[in-house]
């Protein structure tokens, strides 16, 4: 089985700080790990993803995450946040082969001025 | 761009009534998920389809949930008869192939409110 825990359930931030969204998980395979990003009353997208090779991935609005094998984590990091990032976000684990996409409980991330 | 098409956007309905949600994935797609988020929550999976067949259905309240892909392509999401707790985001997800790395893309939802 796999589990997904994102420790903060909501994270106050001004406009323009850096910010940390944790994300640990755990499974008995190899995995692939995924950010997506949900607004009010939408479906999930995808922020970015980690399949294999370099540790660091990015996505095109400058947030990155890097994977961590030792730490089972995957933390989500941006240098300079805006208000337009104010969303919840979603860490995803899917384990090699036939096994499911597993979310955890989601951060809350509030921007403001 | 390929999107996943799921109707209806909202749904209200009384309890004890059936209701039911359609999920379009995008073409080609072979894997299809579907999800239910409670508000605050995150998505947990009810069921997952590989083309036709049934990967796992594990979660999925099978007294009064049901969930087909017929021809490999659409689905339903049934529930009847539908109770208060049921009311939720109901999310339908499709990717390109289950046995790989590949991104899952997501339908807008189904509001789901039982009154």
């Amino acid at each position: 089985a796999q589990s997904v825990t994102q420790l903060d359930s909501q994270v106050p931030v001004f406009e323009e700080a850096p910010v940390e969204l944790r994300c640990n998980y755990s499974s008995s395979v190899s995995v692939y790990l995924f950010w997506y990003v949900q607004y009010p009353n939408q479906g999930l997208q995808l922020l970015l993803k980690y399949l294999s090779g370099s540790t660091l991935v990015e996505s095109i609005n400058g947030f990155e995450a890097e994977f961590n094998k030792s730490q089972t984590s995957f933390h989500l990091r941006k240098p300079s946040v805006h208000i337009s990032d104010t969303a919840e976000y979603f860490c995803a684990v899917k384990g090699s082969g036939y096994s499911t996409l597993t979310f955890g409980k989601g951060t809350m991330l509030l921007v403001s001025p | 761009e390929a999107e996943v098409a799921q109707s209806p956007r909202y749904k209200i309905t009384e309890k004890s009534q059936a209701v039911a949600f359609w999920c379009d994935p995008i073409s080609g797609h072979a894997t299809l998920y579907w999800y239910r988020q409670i508000l605050g929550q995150g998505p947990e999976l009810l069921v997952q389809f590989q083309d036709e067949s049934v990967v796992d259905d594990s979660q999925l309240p099978k007294d009064r949930f049901s969930a087909e892909r017929l021809k490999g392509v659409d689905s339903t999401l049934k529930i009847q008869p539908a109770e208060l707790g049921d009311s939720a985001m109901y999310l339908c997800a499709s990717s390109l192939e289950l046995s790989m790395g590949t991104e899952a893309f997501f339908g807008q939802g189904t509001r789901l409110t039982v009154v």
